[in-house]
């Protein structure tokens, strides 16, 4: 299995533009995490979903963010408008129905200027 | 106060030596604690599971829960330069998603 693939790798941009990321989880896995981390905060919990439905999106910071999930195979995290402070390594995770392992993708590197 | 709480470093050790990682964590519902390593530019990749109290040993590396005190350890034996990079503990209960400690920064010295 190819692992939980996130793309684009790096992605810079101007504030005020859209950024859309990527991800594809392990086939066969149910739950869908988008984490995003900094130095400051560590690894938070944007958003996850359960059988591409969203459960809980209590962590996503303020309405220019949004996630979705239409099949099992393919994510999106999207940021409009984008700002500085949304700079980060963003990182998509998935697992298998209720184990408690979590299979982390390469990450992208937001760097909004 | 965070749930899990983790002592950022960074931890400097020579090699060989033994390494002592360390958690905190607030929520008593908590059932299953693990460890993730992440090199640097790569996403956590898990390293240590374990389920309740107790120690569980791997090769070089032991992870210990103590429930009672909710304190969480990693142990690294004989310590080397592969083993630099950032150790993250985490904590979940039941079919909720993990709650990770900030990480701490590890650099094995040659």
């Amino acid at each position: 299995d190819a692992g939980v693939i996130q793309s684009p790798r790096h992605e810079v941009t101007e504030m005020g533009q859209e950024v859309t990321l990527r991800c594809k989880p392990i086939s066969g896995h149910d739950y869908l995490f988008w984490y995003r981390q900094t130095m400051m905060r560590g690894l938070e919990l944007l958003i996850y979903f359960n059988n591409n439905v969203p459960i809980d999106d209590s962590g996503m910071p303020e309405d220019r963010f949004s996630a979705k999930m239409p099949n099992a195979s393919f994510s999106t995290l999207k940021i409009q408008p984008s700002e500085p402070r949304d700079s980060a390594v963003y990182f998509c995770a998935s697992r298998k129905g209720v184990e408690e392992k979590l299979f982390f993708g390469s990450g992208t590197q937001l760097s909004v200027l | 106060q965070k749930e899990v709480e983790q002592d950022p470093g960074p931890l400097s050790v020579p090699e060989g030596a033994i390494v002592s990682l360390n958690c905190t964590y607030s929520n008593s519902a908590f059932q299953y604690f693990m460890w993730y390593r992440q090199y640097s530019r790569k996403g956590p990749e898990l390293l240590m599971y374990t389920y309740s109290s107790g120690n569980k040993e791997d090769g070089r590396f032991t992870a210990q829960v103590d429930k009672s005190s909710k304190y969480i350890s990693l142990f690294i034996r004989d310590s080397q330069p592969s083993d630099s990079a950032t150790y993250l503990c985490a904590s979940v209960s039941g079919n909720t998603p993990l709650v990770f400690g900030k990480g701490t920064r590890l650099s094995v010295i040659a």
